[in-house]
């Protein structure tokens, strides 16, 4: 069965840096390309950038590149998202998927992430 | 960037009705790259259709897909109680993928 399983909830300050993770399991996770996706509260889907695990190849899209970071490390089956300096606005709920062919088949349970003096 | 609307923003039916949800793109969508998902509250998006009318694996045949070019279609023959959601497009035929802004499908 194939799964996306994302880190828990966080809570951080303005400026703090953070690391959020999505580790694949029940398929070859080097193979598929892993999404990243943001949803504002009350908001819509934004999709924020992809890698290839495989060989770390990263594409964003341009209104995220250079605000966060997309990563992977293919020995354990895991895709990154972090941030090097929090704000208020990077508050969301922010999702993993697995990518086939440009659409998401498979999704993680989101991680929410609440940034707060 | 293609930017998608969705139309309407809620759409309120009763169970048993046809829903029609409409997604237009600012562009041509290349070889009809586009993606329909449903989303309850507190759940992940859950994929629907892909490549605008293929039904991804599990979806009941309720559930439908049309269109290209820059209009497409998601219908959902007859709605059932568990249907009512929010519901986005997304292309994958250019780059930056988007999503439409999401119609609501609510309980009249």
């Amino acid at each position: 069965e194939v799964q996306l399983v994302q880190s828990g909830a966080e809570v951080k300050k303005p400026g703090e840096s953070l690391k959020i993770s999505c580790k694949g399991s029940g398929y070859n996770f080097t193979n598929y390309w892993i999404g990243w996706v943001r949803q504002m509260p009350g908001k819509g889907l934004e999709w924020m950038g992809i890698i290839y695990p495989g060989d770390s190849d990263t594409r964003y899209n341009p209104s995220f590149q250079g605000q966060v970071t997309i990563s992977a490390d293919k020995s354990i089956s895991t895709a990154y998202l972090q941030w090097s300096s929090l704000k208020a606005s990077d508050t969301a709920m922010y999702y993993c998927a697995r990518s086939v062919g440009g659409y998401y088949d498979y999704w993680g349970q989101g991680t929410l992430v609440t940034v707060s003096s | 960037e293609i930017v998608l609307t969705q139309s309407p923003g809620t759409l309120s039916l009763s169970p048993g009705e046809r829903a029609t949800l409409s997604c237009r793109a600012s562009q041509s969508v290349s070889s009809s790259y586009l993606a329909w998902y449903q989303q309850k509250p507190g759940q992940a998006p859950r994929l629907l259709i892909y490549g605008a009318s293929s039904r991804a694996t599990g979806i009941p045949d309720r559930f439908s897909g049309s269109g290209s070019g820059t209009d497409f279609t998601l219908t959902i023959s007859r709605l059932e109680p568990e249907d009512f959601a929010v519901f986005y497009c997304q292309q994958y035929g250019g780059s930056p993928r988007t999503f439409g802004q999401g119609t609501k499908v609510e309980i009249k």
